[in-house]
């Protein structure tokens, strides 16, 4: 069954640091990994989508990384804002592809 | 509608009685799940539908939560005889789960917050 575990469960940090969230996933036969945000009280926003060939994705300040091998993947948040605090979530499909299992996310906590 | 909507956006309950949530996915979307999420837990899968066939139940709690999808589009998840551990946020998705497709974002409504007093 497949696992998935993210580090740290939260994060508070000054505005304009550079930061690194990180997700590691037990099963490495995946097709992808989905980056999501959510903010208080809302559902779940997809920020970006790994492919499993691919090593990497970019988008604006943000960049995720996927190591399959290792079972591993980073969401890299760039100059920080405080508009970036929200819990961020990474979720990988079954094989059949219709259920993603999902981290327990990391609550960031961007300060000014 | 440009988003997947959910109604109502908060429930408020007394144990024992049923309730019906209702999810509008994105128009054209074959692809619907629903998702639970409780305080301090992770989300959890519920249920999912892809077009006409047979929805995969096999994240229902109990035989108390049941789901429809009407037409390919909207979806209801019923809840009968509620209970104070069914109180948590209730999230709908869709996606275009495009014929042999594998590598596509999901879309996620607002949830609905249930709470069972």
């Amino acid at each position: 069954k497949q696992e998935v575990t993210q580090i740290p469960a939260a994060l508070s940090v000054p505005e304009g640091e550079n930061l690194v969230l990180n997700c590691s996933f037990t099963d490495s036969a995946i097709y992808n990994l989905q980056w999501f945000r959510q903010d208080p009280g809302k559902g779940l926003t997809s920020l970006l989508l790994i492919q499993s060939s691919q090593r990497e994705q970019t988008s604006g300040r943000l960049n995720a990384s996927l190591d399959k091998s290792s079972g591993r993947s980073t969401l890299y948040i760039a100059a920080s804002q405080p508009g970036d605090s929200a819990t961020y979530l990474c979720a990988v499909p079954n094989n059949a592809g219709n259920m993603l299992t999902f981290g327990g996310g990391t609550r960031l906590m961007v300060k000014p | 509608g440009a988003g997947v909507s959910q109604s109502p956006s908060n429930k408020v309950t007394e144990k024992g009685k049923d309730v019906e949530l209702r999810c509008d996915p994105i128009s054209g979307h074959t692809a619907l799940y629903w998702y639970r999420q409780s305080l301090g837990q992770g989300l959890e899968f519920l249920i999912y539908f892809q077009g006409n066939s047979a929805p995969d139940k096999s994240g229902l709690p109990s035989d108390r939560f049941s789901a429809e999808r009407t037409g390919g589009s909207v979806s209801t998840l019923t809840i009968q005889r509620t209970q104070q551990e069914d109180s948590a946020v209730y999230l709908c998705a869709s996606s275009p789960r495009r014929q042999g497709a594998t590598n596509e974002k999901l879309f996620f409504g607002s949830g609905t917050q249930l709470s069972v007093l």
